[in-house]
């Protein structure tokens, strides 16, 4: 099964820092890679799907590169909202997919 | 937009089965646009994939999980379920059901449970 790793695990940032999370892949997934953002005590909730594609009503201070096997999250400016969990989930091999293990996101 | 709502006991006691349902409202289960999935999340770590099911009944699981899972699907009454056999305390965890893409939004997630906490323990 592919291995999704992600990096860094845990990030602190002030309001107003621009952010960069990576997940690696074990094996070239195309563009077949989502972003998800997870507040605590919730159900994550879609990003970015395709690598790329900013979902409806995500503020575009969000924005997702790569393909193959290296991406990035960026988030240019950070707000106090976006302090939260970020997964990362490879779907090349839909329905079994993986998730990377997640990055916190903390006010420093 | 699908509504999907977990329900089943929040305490297992080691060695015995896990059993969870995951309602579906708002839409039909019975399309192949969507296969139905369930996920869960230990407390502090991330998000682990435990299996799908298509609306035929056709399974595919984690090879991690895969000796101990058990999905299935009952479109008549919109509902899928999920049996975890031989539980330890490394199953306790926030289990999700969710909905995934199978044309269009290829594995994407798109309508989650709230989720619900399961905890292994005597």
């Amino acid at each position: 099964d592919i291995q999704m790793t992600q990096s860094p695990s845990s990030l602190s940032a002030s309001v107003g820092d621009r952010v960069t999370i990576t997940c690696r892949a074990s094996q070239n997934i195309y563009s077949y890679l989502n972003w998800y953002q997870q507040i605590p005590g919730k159900a994550p909730k879609l990003l970015i799907s395709a690598a790329s594609v900013l979902q409806s009503g995500v503020p575009s201070r969000f924005s997702g590169r790569g393909s193959g096997t290296d991406f990035t999250l960026t988030i240019s400016s950070l707000q106090p909202e976006d302090f939260a969990s970020y997964h990362c989930q490879q779907t090349y091999t839909n329905p079994l997919n993986t998730f990377g293990q997640g990055t916190k996101l903390e006010i420093k | 937009q699908s509504q999907l709502q977990e329900s089943g006991p929040g305490l297992v006691k080691p060695s015995e089965t896990l059993s969870l349902t995951c309602t579906v409202s708002g839409g039909s289960m019975n399309t192949s646009s969507y296969y139905w999935a369930w996920i869960r999340q230990p407390p502090g770590k991330g998000l682990e994939w435990i299996g799908s099911i298509s609306y035929t009944g056709t399974t595919y699981y984690s090879p991690s999980l895969k000796s101990r899972v058990t999905m299935n699907v009952d479109t008549s009454k919109n509902l899928f379920s999920l049996r975890l056999r031989s539980v330890t305390a490394a199953d306790t965890a926030v289990y999700y059901c969710a909905r995934v893409g199978a044309s269009l939004f290829w594995g994407v997630c798109d309508s989650w449970g709230q989720g619900t906490l399961v905890t292994v323990s005597s």
